[in-house]
């Protein structure tokens, strides 16, 4: 069954580093997203991305944060200048043209240090 | 307050009861999905409901519309059930609005 991928699984990072989180969505969708949740709390919604533009972004998602699908298959989100509050575990999610459902990917767990 | 709201927080069961979890939400939507969440982090999608009820295996998920309110049922639960199990609600602009989770303990 096709699924979504995400690498790597775990990244440490000093503050003030920039990171690139990697999402490989499943091959025929064309709707992704980022979502995260910081330990202990609740999942956010961070950006939502169709045709090559961002369709929305949350407040959290500020000048430090960007998405890019660079080749056709995969789905970026760049962190420029991580800070400690950055530490969660980053979700990937697709989903197709024709359905709702949202199929999530293992997670990245980022560590800022 | 918390747009999507769940009930209980916590939930511990013994091997073979019958669990209930609940959700709330107080924001328009097009569909409501059930996920759960094991230890390692990782979120698999149960169920995505815009009306009436699913059913998969032990679970069964129901939705009212007009009352705003969706359960996720488990029968017969096992050990293997024990997880977090989250509502997340598909808001009119696509994105999902999760709840913060119902943690499931289902002891031997």
């Amino acid at each position: 069954e096709p699924e979504v991928t995400q690498t790597p699984s775990h990244q440490v990072t000093q503050m003030g580093q920039e990171v690139i989180l990697r999402c490989v969505p499943i091959s025929n969708h064309l709707y992704f997203y980022w979502y995260r949740q910081i330990l202990g709390q609740k999942v956010e919604f961070l950006v939502s991305f169709y045709n090559n533009e961002i369709s929305e972004k949350s407040e959290i998602f500020d000048d430090q944060f960007s998405v890019e699908r660079p080749d056709g298959s995969n789905f970026t989100l760049k962190i420029r200048s991580t800070k400690l509050e950055d530490s969660a575990m980053y979700f990937c999610a697709s989903r197709g043209g024709g359905a709702w459902e949202q199929y999530f990917g293992p997670g990245t767990r980022l560590t800022v240090t | 307050k918390n747009e999507v709201e769940q009930s209980p927080q916590n939930l511990t069961a013994q091997e073979g009861e019958f669990i209930t979890i609940n959700c709330s939400y107080s924001v328009g939507i097009s569909a409501l999905h059930w996920l759960q969440q094991h230890p390692g982090g990782g979120i698999v999608s149960l169920f995505m409901l815009s009306s009436g009820k699913k059913k998969h295996g032990r679970l069964i998920a129901t939705i009212n519309i007009q009352e705003k309110h969706s359960s996720l049922h488990i029968t017969a639960s096992h050990p293997r059930d024990s997880a977090v199990y989250i509502c997340a609600v598909r808001s009119n602009t696509d994105k999902l609005i999760f709840g913060t989770g119902t943690r499931l303990q289902v002891f031997p």
